[in-house]
């Protein structure tokens, strides 16, 4: 049974362009949230998607959004990069109906320079 | 709003010694406590949770206990290995239904095990 699965492992990009980053549920999860964790720090929440649609959010600019696939795979784009950007990106996945348990992906790795 | 707070890192111990991270949360109502481990240049894994009060997790050796009087989550293990050196996180998130979804996070202890 595979786990959280996010690609790429690591990415670089320039300020200014704009990045996908992608990850795939554990079976059975159809609840996906997404974290950035800047070096030293614990994981701040970015958003969280179920059935499609963004059903929370976090702290962060409108340049941070998101998708959810029928398939419950999901996808996090960040346009217009900044330096401060750069940090581990992980995804968490959960199954529906009232777990409060998530589990993590290995993460993306994104440097901007 | 929520929040959670863990002693301030590094630790470092020498292999067999007993360990002890502190971690005291704010929340409303009655939330699940987790520990998470990240191993270096790796994700987060789940290491233990508890989700009510007295309720004691444990997993590998490492135990918590949900303390409500105190709002507390205490992490031991009574003979840490070299294996444990990692940055330990410790976290809450509300109850399904209790308008938050969200795992919030405390800054993360580094565990260093020397042999």
């Amino acid at each position: 049974d595979a786990g959280v699965t996010q690609s790429p492992t690591h990415l670089i990009k320039t300020r200014g362009q704009q990045v996908t980053l992608r990850c795939s549920p554990k079976s059975g999860h159809d609840t996906v949230s997404w974290y950035q964790q800047a070096l030293g720090q614990g994981p701040q929440f970015i958003f969280q998607y179920y059935e499609e649609e963004e059903r929370q959010r976090g702290n962060f600019p409108d340049r941070f959004s998101g998708h959810q696939f029928p398939n419950y795979s999901s996808e996090l784009n960040v346009n217009a990069l900044l330096l401060g950007d750069s940090a581990l990106y992980l995804c968490a996945s959960s199954p529906g109906g009232g777990s409060d348990t998530q589990y993590f992906g290995p993460g993306t790795r994104l440097t901007v320079l | 709003g929520d929040s959670v707070t863990q002693m301030e890192g590094p630790v470092t111990l020498s292999e067999e010694a007993f360990l002890t991270i502190n971690c005291t949360y704010t929340a409303t109502g009655y939330p699940s406590l987790f520990w998470y481990v990240q191993y270096p240049g790796e994700g987060l894994q789940l290491l233990l949770k508890a989700t009510k009060a007295d309720d004691k997790g444990s997993n590998k050796g490492f135990e918590a206990t949900y303390r409500k009087e105190t709002t507390s989550f205490h992490l031991e293990k009574g003979s840490v290995q070299v294996s444990d050196s990692a940055v330990y996180f410790c976290a809450l998130i509300r109850p399904p239904g209790g308008g938050s979804e969200k795992l919030v996070f405390g800054k993360g202890t580094k565990l260093t095990v020397n042999p």
